[in-house]
């Protein structure tokens, strides 16, 4: 149980183009789904709090006109990064906190996005 | 804001050895401690967690952490190491923000090489 998935996982795209990534709870019901990002060799970063219903919260620095986010139902969000560019290419990973289980956190295999 | 600070950025050891990584976390309320493994090419595996109770968990794969209040300190141990156990580890804190815990906040990563 509790299995989290993303697509894709690996796109590439052109630069000024923008890209969709999905993240989901396969059998759970996740009332909450974070984004994170991580950079080649280095630690995640925690990008923005997704919560179903509403708007995401997103941690300081993190543009939010470029990374929109939407938590459409319980069991998915997608985070659309606007207009990237050759700096945006990153491997994001997406985590879901279930409704039941408010501590436990789970985490996706995460997408490797390439800018070119 | 919580932030935590992992010491050793890159161990090397040979298979047997024992391990301890070092985790400190700055935060004045309650947290939750995780510690994390990526091995390459690979996503995020939790190994252990640490929510309430006996500050000695254990984790999978024979590893373990004790949680010291008064230190701040979070510390993965493993007794034995072996070949295997090259990987990234990542020490992550949460704390609890009314109804759920929030978004982690990543150490920076210990990158350990196992030596046969």
């Amino acid at each position: 149980g509790a299995v989290v998935s993303q697509h894709p996982s690996r796109v590439i795209c052109k630069s000024g183009t923008s890209v969709k990534i999905e993240c989901r709870s396969l059998d759970f019901q996740a009332t909450t789904m974070f984004w994170y990002r991580q950079f080649p060799k280095q630690s995640l970063m925690l990008m923005a709090t997704s919560n179903e219903g509403s708007k995401a919260t997103y941690e300081q620095g993190v543009e939010k006109d470029k990374f929109l986010i939407n938590h459409a139902s319980l069991t998915l969000s997608t985070l659309t990064v606007t207009s990237a560019h050759p700096e945006d290419s990153s491997f994001y990973i997406c985590s879901a906190r279930p409704g039941h289980l408010p501590y436990e956190q789970y985490f996706g295999p995460g997408t490797r996005l390439t800018v070119t | 804001a919580q932030s935590v600070s992992q010491h050793n950025h890159h161990v090397i050891l040979s298979e047997a050895a024992s391990l301890e990584l070092g985790c400190n976390y700055s935060y004045g309320g309650t947290v939750n401690l995780f510690w994390y493994v990526q091995y390459p090419g690979q996503h995020l595996q939790l190994l252990l967690k640490y929510f309430s109770g006996d500050p000695l968990v254990k984790g999978i794969k024979g590893f373990e952490a004790e949680f010291i209040k008064s230190k701040f300190s979070f510390n993965l141990r493993k007794p034995s190491v072996q070949w295997s156990d090259t990987a990234e580890y990542f020490c992550a804190v949460n704390a609890w923000a009314g109804g759920g815990a929030d978004g982690l906040t990543f150490g920076k990563g210990t990158h350990l090489i196992i030596q046969p």
